[in-house]
């Protein structure tokens, strides 16, 4: 069984700080990772994608992958309330499948 | 990315009747794909539909309970069955697209709004 694991929640970060969201993955196979973000009764929408060691930026996010350690990170700098929501990590295997993590909750204080 | 609609966006029904939930995207996708969401939890995969070959379901969920359709390249539904409470849920469209950014051939997921529904 592909297993993604996350961080526990809730993550409180106060305005302005960096969030940090972890992941690993139990499948040494898989090829992408991605997250997404999910706000309160909304669907995921697919904010980083990451396909090779190292670190991705995008704005204020940025991914950071380790293959060898099977382990997906992502940054969020500068941190503003509008990024509370579900972070979820995704990642896809061989096949065309994702496995999703549990989702971390960021929650940015005023 | 595409653009996802789906339809309905919630719907209250009541215990052992059928739903059909419709999605629809703006471009031609191969590969098409129905999760559920169950309160406080994550994703979950139902099954995925590919147009011109039945559905694959993941285990746990079967044909009967869930038959879904794919006619054509932008289209597809799924039906859930004799709805129980245990049915309440968000389910989720989902399409594979290939990234047209700067690693090729990778495809990234994108998901629709999702139908709220509440068996009672």
């Amino acid at each position: 069984q592909k297993e993604v694991e996350q961080n526990s929640g809730p993550l409180s970060v106060p305005e302005g700080a960096i969030a940090s969201l972890n992941c690993t993955y139990s499948d040494r196979g898989s090829q992408s990772f991605f997250w997404y973000r999910q706000y309160s009764g909304k669907s995921p929408e697919l904010i980083m994608s990451i396909y090779s060691n190292g670190d991705k930026e995008d704005g204020r996010f940025t991914a950071q992958l380790n293959k060898a350690s099977q382990y997906v990170s992502l940054l969020i700098r500068d941190s503003q309330p509008s990024d509370s929501a579900t972070y979820l990590c995704a990642v896809r295997s061989n096949d065309y499948k994702l496995s999703f993590g549990a989702g971390t909750t960021v929650t940015v204080r005023a | 990315s595409a653009v996802i609609s789906q339809k309905p966006s919630r719907d209250i029904c009541q215990r052992g009747t059928s739903l059909t939930i419709q999605c629809q995207v703006d471009s031609q996708v191969t590969m098409m794909f129905w999760y559920r969401q169950q309160p406080g939890q994550s994703l979950t995969l139902i099954a995925t539909a590919n147009q011109g070959s039945e559905a694959t379901y993941e285990s746990g969920f079967v044909i009967d309970k869930f038959p879904i359709s794919r006619p054509n390249l932008t289209f597809s539904t799924l039906t859930v069955s004799n709805m129980s409470p245990e049915d309440s849920s968000i389910y989720l469209c989902s399409v594979r697209l290939l990234f047209t950014g700067t690693s090729k051939g990778v495809y990234e997921q994108y998901f629709g709004p999702g139908t709220r529904l509440t068996v009672t």
